[in-house]
């Protein structure tokens, strides 16, 4: 089970749109629709933004999307915030009842 | 209302067992569609998926860790158990525990966390 391949920053202006991209395998990320986000602010615990690729759980802003093509699934931030400044991370199922994180990517809004 | 609670050690030695529990609340461990996960993060890096228990009992380990964890549950007390064995400094993180949607072949996504409790690895 090696960890999904996220970049290590993003940034990007308030307003702006920004995509983090989450790499895994034809055995994780490219075989199962179950690919799921978390933002964890400083000191914070993680919190669901995304599940099953593109769902997003009560209260999460329509601001955040996610996609999957092949073995890569992205998150997209539109009309970026200073609130959204933190790390996300992407997991993915990677059967049979395995799952499996992304290294991190820290967003920062210039 | 959704919450977990991990508790447990602040400061274990080097070889020493850990044992950390989770205690839930707003939903049953006997939920067919949910589980309670473990996930630990090192100060300053990634999320790791530790371990999972299931509403029927079963469980699922991660496999680099799968030798040293033991994941539990107590229904009528509403608590998850995990110990990892022959602790190292480098095992040196916040744990966490959370709420997993996945019912019997997940698991899936963790929905619900708790805070997290810092265990130090330390002599």
């Amino acid at each position: 089970q090696s960890a999904l391949t996220q970049p290590a920053s993003v940034s990007g202006s308030p307003g702006q749109s920004i995509t983090i991209s989450c790499t895994g395998t034809s055995s994780d990320v490219g075989s199962y629709n179950l690919v799921s986000w978390y933002q964890q602010h400083p000191g914070k615990a993680p919190k669901l933004m995304i599940y099953e690729v593109s769902k997003r759980p009560s209260g999460v802003s329509n601001r955040f999307s996610g996609s999957k093509s092949g073995n890569t699934a992205s998150l997209t931030i539109s009309g970026l915030q200073a609130e959204d400044e933190a790390d996300y991370y992407c997991c993915s199922y990677a059967g049979p009842r395995f799952l499996v994180f992304g290294g991190g990517t820290k967003l920062t809004v210039l | 209302q959704v919450t977990l609670k991990e508790s447990g050690p602040v400061l274990v030695k080097p070889t020493e067992t850990l044992t950390l529990t989770c205690t839930v609340s707003g939903f049953s461990l006997s939920n067919a569609r949910m589980g309670v996960s473990w996930i630990r993060q090192p100060p300053g890096k990634a999320l790791e998926w530790l371990a999972h228990i299931f509403s029927n009992d079963e469980k699922s380990y991660s496999t680099s860790l799968k030798s040293r964890l033991t994941i539990s549950k107590d229904t009528s007390k509403s608590q998850v158990v995990l110990t990892m064995t022959n602790m190292d400094p480098v095992d040196t993180a916040t744990y966490y525990c959370a709420r997993t949607a996945g019912g019997g072949s997940g698991p899936y996504y963790f929905d619900y966390w708790g805070q997290g409790t810092l265990v130090t690895v330390s002599s």
